[in-house]
């Protein structure tokens, strides 16, 4: 079972940013968290993770609570190709392994 | 440098029948996984291979398999489909050593069809 949660949906304005919330209040020391998005028809898409120090790459920012117990997904400016669903993930470092456990995510909608 | 390639991409098949699904990972990647899209479920693994040795298998019963060759291409198999079956079958390929582990490349996926 996905040990996150997450609002089904959401909807900002282009050109704004976008804050997506997750909650994990069972995580583990140590537990990532990661963020992935499903545009429509397409494969999920790698965005950004973090242990506990806020993290930022081109695509977003990750700010994660000092108790580790939920984070937020920033997307600066969004426009309309971020429109997608967005999963967040915790999972443990461990080597090799590629096991993802996906929950329902975020349908994340921009308007122009 | 090439993604993750997945053929085919849309097939039907009716039930009972058998289906084998191909996936040929980004050139480097010796890990691959399989995961089922479907709207009831979502997104949900199957198994896991590195250097031909699945690693990792999902809760999926036994008509579903897989294998992966010395190249790193996997191939997973169906049999006796059910409408169940009918989904979105995605593979995805990472490097499979080292650290981000979790960062995976998925293909456009295969979408199933069982009639």
């Amino acid at each position: 079972d996905a040990k996150t949660t997450q609002p089904p949906s959401m909807d900002c304005a282009e050109g704004r940013a976008a804050n997506l919330p997750c909650n994990h209040s069972t995580i583990s020391g140590n537990e990532y968290v990661y963020w992935y998005r499903q545009i429509h028809s397409q494969g999920p898409q790698y965005i950004i993770h973090g242990l506990k120090n806020n993290e930022t790459n081109e695509m977003a920012s990750l700010i994660i609570t000092e108790d580790r117990k939920s984070s937020t997904l920033i997307l600066p400016h969004a426009t309309l190709r971020d429109t997608a669903v967005y999963y967040c993930i915790v999972r443990p470092e461990i080597q090799g392994a590629q096991k993802l456990v996906f929950g329902q995510g975020t349908r994340l909608t921009i308007n122009p | 440098k090439a993604g993750v390639t997945q053929t085919p991409r849309y097939l039907i098949k009716t039930r009972g029948q058998q289906v084998t699904l191909s996936c040929s990972p980004i050139s480097g990647h010796r890990s691959v996984s399989w995961y089922q899209q479907t709207p009831g479920q979502g997104l949900q693994f199957l198994f896991e291979y590195f250097s031909e040795t699945q690693r990792n298998k999902g809760n999926f019963p036994g008509r579903f398999s897989g294998r992966q060759f010395s190249n790193s291409r996997s191939e997973m198999n169906v049999s006796t489909l059910e409408l169940g079956d009918s989904a979105l079958y995605l593979c995805a390929s990472s490097l499979g050593a080292g650290s981000n582990t979790g960062e995976l490349f998925f293909g456009e996926g295969s979408r199933l069809t069982v009639l």
